[in-house]
């Protein structure tokens, strides 16, 4: 299994630019989710889904949007890139939402925004 | 909502020594609770975790416990190496809620 994997690794946008970042795992997990990891701030949920076609809003949704249209993929898009969205991405998933199960993590992508 | 807090670091510590990094939470119901490390330049990585009060996770030598009563799951080593260092997250299900990481530095 190559697990959860991330593309691009790195990016660099300018303000106003839209791009989407990729997430897939191949381990059939329900649970997908993003997060982004900023100095002092730990991690915060962008958005999460709990199986295909299903997606809801974490502690930061603003600016990012999400779809689940199978249960390997789950792309993050930024639709108008701000600079205070530079920040590093990680994508994780869970074999379900159930409070028991760990998430598996990607090796994330740092983006800038100049 | 739930929330976790953990001690600010940095953290140095010398080689064998013992370590401690408090984690408390806030929840409702019975969260299950985890602790992440994560490497220079990498994703996070499971260290261990437990389900329901007064469980104990172990890997590697960590060890934490569940205590409902203290709202606690305090990560210990009893003697930490070089290899060790990198910052370590307290975290709460579910959906995950992280602590702010510590960074904990290791010298030889």
């Amino acid at each position: 299994n190559a697990g959860v994997t991330q593309t691009p690794k790195f990016q660099v946008l300018k303000t106003g630019q839209s791009m989407t970042l990729q997430c897939a795992q191949d381990m059939n997990h329900e649970y997908m989710s993003w997060y982004r990891q900023d100095p002092g701030m730990g991690l915060r949920l962008i958005h999460y889904s709990v199986g295909a076609g299903i997606t809801d809003q974490g502690e930061v949704p603003n600016g990012y949007n999400v779809s689940r249209s199978t249960t390997e993929d789950f792309p993050l898009r930024l639709l108008s890139a701000a600079p205070s969205q530079t920040s590093v991405y990680f994508c994780a998933s869970s074999y379900s939402s159930d409070r028991m199960y760990e998430q598996y993590f990607g090796p994330g992508t740092r983006l800038t925004v100049t | 909502g739930d929330s976790v807090t953990q001690m600010e670091g940095p953290v140095t510590l010398s080689e064998e020594a013992f370590l401690t990094i408090n984690c408390t939470y806030t929840a409702t119901g019975y969260p299950s609770l985890f602790w992440y490390v994560q490497y220079p330049g990498e994703g996070l990585q499971l260290l261990l975790k437990a389900t329901k009060a007064d469980d104990k996770g172990s890997n590697k030598g960590f060890e934490a416990t569940y205590r409902k009563e203290t709202t606690s799951f305090h990560l210990e080593k009893g003697s930490v190496q070089v290899s060790d260092s990198a910052v370590y997250f307290c975290a709460c299900s579910a959906p995950l809620v992280f602590g702010k990481g510590t960074r904990l530095s290791v010298i030889a």
